[in-house]
């Protein structure tokens, strides 16, 4: 069991440009979350998925987009970057829908925008 | 809007001391609380989930209790070790939400 997975681990990029963060998971979870975590902040929510073919927003979701074409993959893309998207991305998933289970975390992609 | 405080910010102790880190939230109608742990450069690591109706949770030397009531979780570690020393972060579901809501963590150090 890999867990969840994400890719790339860093990445640059300049500001206008567009870029999908990869996350995957092997665990047949339902819902699948991404966070971004900044420094003297919690980490908080981008967008967050209940199953296939489900999306809907968390608190943060301006300047990002989601799809869920599987159960296993829900990538991020960030359509225009802006340097107030540099943060490190996370992406969970956990067993069953809603936020009440265990959450399991990817390692991370660290992004910058300049 | 549900907030989550995480006192103190940084705490540094000797090794085989016990200490408690802190948690508490603005709004008690919580589903349940986690415990994470997380390493520099790394993703988080669930610890502990305490369930609204539970006081506590054990694992190992780790211990969390939860007063939903007044808004507060503790996490114990006994006997620490430098293998202890990371950032822990707690985090709350709100009843009816489908996000975590979390802290800015406690970044602990065990010295050797």
């Amino acid at each position: 069991n890999a867990g969840v997975t994400q890719t790339p681990k860093f990445q640059v990029l300049k500001t206008g440009q567009s870029m999908t963060l990869q996350c995957a998971q092997d665990m047949n979870h339902e819902y699948m979350s991404w966070y971004r975590q900044d420094p003297g902040m919690g980490l908080r929510l981008i967008h967050y998925s209940v199953g296939a073919g489900i999306t809907d927003q968390g608190e943060v979701p301006n300047g990002y987009n989601v799809s869920r074409s599987t159960t296993e993959d829900f990538p991020l893309r960030l359509l225009s970057a802006a340097p107030s998207q540099t943060s490190v991305y996370f992406c969970a998933s956990s067993y069953n829908e809603g936020a009440a289970y265990e959450q399991y975390f990817g390692p991370g992609t660290r992004l910058t925008v300049t | 809007k549900q907030e989550v405080t995480q006192i103190p910010a940084a705490l540094s102790v000797p090794e085989g001391e016990n200490l408690v880190l802190n948690c508490s939230f603005t709004d008690s109608a919580i589903y349940n609380l986690q415990w994470f742990r997380q390493d520099p450069g790394k993703g988080l690591t669930s610890l502990l989930l305490i369930q609204s109706s539970q006081r506590e949770q054990t694992s190992g030397r780790l211990n969390a209790s939860l007063d939903k009531s007044s808004g507060r979780s503790t996490l114990y570690i006994a006997a620490s070790q430098p293998g202890d020393s990371a950032t822990y972060l707690c985090a709350v579901t709100q009843t009816g939400a489908n996000n975590l809501f979390f802290g800015t963590g406690t970044r602990l150090t065990v010295i050797p």
